[in-house]
């Protein structure tokens, strides 16, 4: 079964740095990748997905990911770092064209400092 | 138009107590998914429902979980009797059935649920 790891449960940035959260997944056949953001007390919103056509994916908010299959990665990046993305990210992946088998990463907690 | 909505967003019950979670999907979304998330772990998928029929529930824990969709419209997620480990917040997702699109999922705000 398809499955993915985020690696750091906490990142910690500060403002106008470099944001790289990190995604390996597993898939004995070409995935779907997803990332995912939750704000606080919200549900989580999709930032951004990859389904095979180009392997950069740029997302919402200045976000983007690479899909790199010899890696088995899926990083999440930001150039710079703003306040107001301190939020939770989640990293999903599935292999049906229709979600029902999506599976998600523990979670990573991204701390933003002024 | 009006996003997932969960109800309630938060309970607290004793070991024993029976609770009832709702999720009302986004108007139109055929496929309805229910997700748990135990104290900091990954969300875990427990069930879809496509219209009123249980496509895949193979992630339900243990019979004490019950989840209905009668009409094909909102969802119910029933525990009982709740024990301690199924503290958590419980996740509902609605997606439309775009063959070929692979819909992104639409998340509400969740319940957080305490057993105590």
């Amino acid at each position: 079964a398809q499955s993915v790891t985020q690696l750091g449960s906490h990142v910690s940035v500060s403002e106008g740095a470099l944001v790289l959260l990190r995604c390996n997944y597993s898939s004995s056949v070409p995935p779907y990748l997803f990332w995912y953001v939750q704000y606080p007390n919200q549900g989580l919103q999709l930032l951004l997905k990859y389904t095979s056509a180009a392997t950069l994916v740029k997302g919402i908010n200045g976000f983007e990911a690479e899909f790199k299959k010899s890696e088995t990665s899926f990083h999440l990046t930001k150039p710079s770092a703003h306040m107001s993305d301190a939020a939770e990210y989640f990293c999903a992946v599935s292999v049906g064209w229709n979600n029902n088998d999506m599976r998600f990463g523990a979670g990573t907690r991204l701390t933003v400092k002024p | 138009e009006a996003g997932v909505t969960q109800f309630p967003s938060h309970s607290v019950i004793e070991k024993g107590q029976t609770v009832t979670l709702r999720c009302d999907p986004i108007s139109g979304h055929d496929n309805l998914y229910w997700y748990r998330r135990v104290m900091g772990k990954e969300i875990k998928f427990l069930l879809h429902f496509v219209k009123e029929s249980k496509q895949d529930e193979s992630g339900m824990p243990n019979n004490r979980f019950l989840a209905e969709r009668t009409g094909g419209t909102y969802s119910t997620l029933k525990v009982q009797p709740a024990e301690l480990e199924d503290s958590g917040v419980y996740f509902c997702a609605s997606s439309r059935r775009d063959r070929g699109d692979n819909s992104p999922l639409h998340f509400g705000n969740g319940t957080r649920l305490t057993v105590t």
